[in-house]
């Protein structure tokens, strides 16, 4: 295990569903960040926290809610997603702002939109 | 602006070859440089980085990779492959004075033969 712990592991929802990704870290890191991988794509990066305050939103549609209540926790709610939102979906961690560290990466949640 | 290019999409290596994962960057400043390593199912983990010190970078599992900055490449080698080490790897390149998120490549899936 890293650190970054994301849950669930899988999820399989439909276009009408709403449900939520969490993450968890206590590594003491004050940066957060969702990301989203699709195949043959790089990794984009879709919101980033810094010590719970938004600080990047990449253009995500509004159907993508994050939440980050404290530095530890990171949500992102979903609601009337679209087939083209399959994805994994990984959350990472870093000590601060700066990409000197390097990030934390969970394991990710592999998202089925049907 | 920075963007990352990993040469290759696809490598095939025999068990106890040499492994060589090529990567090129563009950057208008001093880059900051990673590679991770992405496992079946698994998140991504960090093997080496690159911040300004020494060109050649030591990593985990026997990775390691030289920053030449006249060939604005950061290229991952390993003298002996493992069965292990067959994954998907991501070179990362990132500006450390503004610290702005990082810019993924598209990753080059590594196999190894037994």
């Amino acid at each position: 295990e890293t650190g970054v712990t994301q849950t669930p592991r899988h999820l399989v929802m439909g276009m009408t569903n709403k449900k939520s990704l969490k993450c968890e870290q206590h590594l003491g890191h004050n940066a957060m960040y969702w990301y989203k991988q699709s195949a043959k794509k790089p990794l984009e990066l879709m919101f980033v926290y810094n010590f719970k305050e938004q600080t990047e939103n990449n253009s995500v549609p509004s159907r993508f809610s994050p939440e980050c209540p404290n530095s530890s926790h990171l949500f992102l709610h979903l609601h009337t997603l679209q087939p083209e939102d399959s994805a994994l979906y990984l959350c990472a961690s870093s000590p601060s702002r700066r990409p000197r560290y390097g990030y934390t990466f969970g394991s990710g949640t592999r998202l089925t939109v049907v | 602006a920075q963007s990352v290019t990993q040469l290759d999409s696809h490598v095939s290596v025999s068990e106890g070859t040499p492994v060589l994962l090529r990567c090129n960057y563009s950057s208008s400043y001093s880059p900051s440089l990673f590679w991770y390593v992405q496992h079946p199912n698994k998140g991504l983990q960090l093997l080496l980085k690159y911040t300004s010190a020494a060109t050649l970078v030591k990593g985990i599992n026997g990775f390691e990779a030289e920053f030449k900055k006249s060939e604005t490449s950061f290229h991952l080698t390993k003298p002996s492959a493992h069965m292990s080490d067959a994954a998907e790897y991501f070179c990362v390149v990132s500006d450390p004075n503004t610290g702005n998120q990082f810019y993924f490549g598209t990753g080059t899936s590594l196999t190894v033969i037994p």
